[in-house]
């Protein structure tokens, strides 16, 4: 069983399109993360909710919007997709403010065309 | 402020040879917390290790050892006798004294290991 999973694993879609992605994780964890890593690799933190509490909320345009219904799942909806949000987002989750570590999903690659 | 260089942009080392990857960090906070992860070419990110603050000690796992010292502010990595399969991009974390959660990442630096 996978620990956190996102989905999809891949998005190709076209400019002004609304879009979602979904992260599941089984670990039992009470935190859980959005990251985005950019075409140069550099991962920069977009939001945390910390038992469906939103803790963490950098400065992101709101036309991403995230929701977490439970502990186990944090979704990431984005609207009106720009080129610029073309870059892989990785979901995580950790147990005590992450001083333990995070566990990562495998990322989902969007590409904005 | 909070801040975390690994200067290393790209390193290309040959089979067997051993391979340090550098990490210097900035913190106002006392009390933080360091990682190292691995980001392979299929792109998932693997931790592998954490280390708090108040735990100089270096620690060495198979292959992998981590150097810290506060006294230089660096955590650093080193890969004895690299094979490919340790070809990926590794990045180096601080944790946000803030207590907020997050991380503070590095760069990355991208390791070759050519056969």
């Amino acid at each position: 069983d996978t620990a956190v999973s996102q989905t999809p694993k891949y998005l190709v879609t076209q400019m002004g399109n609304d879009k979602s992605i979904k992260c599941e994780q089984n670990l039992g964890h009470d935190t859980m993360y959005w990251y985005k890593q950019d075409s140069k690799k550099f991962l920069k933190i977009m939001f945390s909710y910390n038992n469906k509490e939103l803790i963490i909320n950098e400065t992101v345009p709101n036309r991403f919007s995230p929701k977490s219904p439970d502990k186990a799942h944090l979704n990431l909806h984005i609207n009106s997709l720009e080129l610029g949000d073309s870059a892989v987002y990785f979901c995580a989750s950790s147990q005590e403010q992450g001083f333990y570590g995070y566990t990562f999903g495998s990322g989902t690659r969007l590409t904005v065309v | 402020a909070q801040k975390v260089t690994q200067a290393q942009t790209e390193i290309s080392v040959v089979e067997k040879e051993d391979v340090t990857l550098d990490c210097v960090y900035e913190t106002r906070d006392t009390t933080y917390y360091l990682f190292w992860y691995k980001q392979p070419p299929s792109g998932e990110l693997v931790f592998l290790i954490r280390r708090n603050s108040f735990d100089e000690q270096n620690e060495i796992s198979g292959r992998y050892s981590w150097n810290f010292q506060k006294s230089t502010s660096s955590f650093n990595f080193t890969i004895t006798a690299s094979q490919v399969v340790d070809s990926a991009v590794y990045f180096c974390a601080l944790s946000d004294p803030s207590g907020t959660y997050k991380y503070i990442f590095g760069t990355g630096t991208r390791l070759k290991v050519l056969a």
